[in-house]
């Protein structure tokens, strides 16, 4: 059974500074998938790692896949408030994706 | 293009009632999924189905039916709504290649 990890599991941000969530899953996998969703509404796409080495950024985060560790980080550069919010790596294996149980992030003055 | 449509968003159920959740794409993917969301546990797929008139179990299928009788809708059933269903439940769908599932908005159903 493929196991998601993900700490810290709540994440306290003061704006500037930088920050990493990590994702370890227990078996090989087929993509790797890193979610946002703010309170009360639907997931929203992040990333989605392909192969061993990938790294993908978009504004203030950055995503990484090592998978001879079976880890994924998201870094947060800078953070700002618009940043607020449960972010989610999921494991793709056979064409169904097993959840971590998500970072509550709150970005604080 | 509406994507994934789940109806409805909101129900309160009795225990022991029924009920079904509908999830409705338009994408024309082949895979779709129901999940439940707690807090602190992500997300846990229930049932999924890879094609038209197949379905298979996933992660936390008791208490659950579900059927695939057109490509475009999944549904998922509740035969007899137990207070540990209470949950919030999310459906998605995608290609049968992958690389990348589209989820609905969410149904929030609480079982008093």
């Amino acid at each position: 059974e493929l196991k998601v990890e993900q700490n810290p599991l709540f994440l306290s941000m003061q704006e500037g500074k930088n920050y990493t969530i990590y994702c370890n899953y227990s078996t090989t996998s087929d993509r790797l998938y890193w979610y946002r969703q703010d309170p009360g509404k639907s997931l929203e796409s992040l990333f989605v790692l392909l192969s061993n080495g990938a790294v993908k950024q978009e504004g203030r985060l950055m995503a990484s896949l090592d998978t001879k560790a079976r880890l994924s980080t998201l870094h947060i550069t800078a953070a700002v408030h618009d940043l607020s919010a449960t972010y989610f790596c999921a494991v793709e294996k056979d064409y169904k994706l097993s959840f971590g149980a998500g970072t509550t992030v709150t970005v604080r003055a | 293009n509406a994507g994934v449509t789940q109806t409805p968003k909101f129900r309160v159920l009795k225990t022991g009632q029924s009920m079904t959740l509908l999830c409705a794409q338009d994408m024309n993917h082949e895979y779709m999924y129901w999940y439940r969301q707690d807090p602190g546990m992500g997300l846990r797929l229930i049932h999924y189905s890879v094609g038209e008139g197949t379905t298979a179990k996933g992660e936390v299928p008791d208490g659950y039916n579900v059927s695939r009788l057109k490509k475009q809708n999944f549904l998922l059933g509740l035969e007899s709504a137990a207070p540990s269903q209470t949950s919030v439940y999310f459906c998605a769908s995608s290609y049968r290649t992958g690389l990348g599932y589209t989820f609905g908005s969410g149904t929030r159903l609480t079982v008093v």
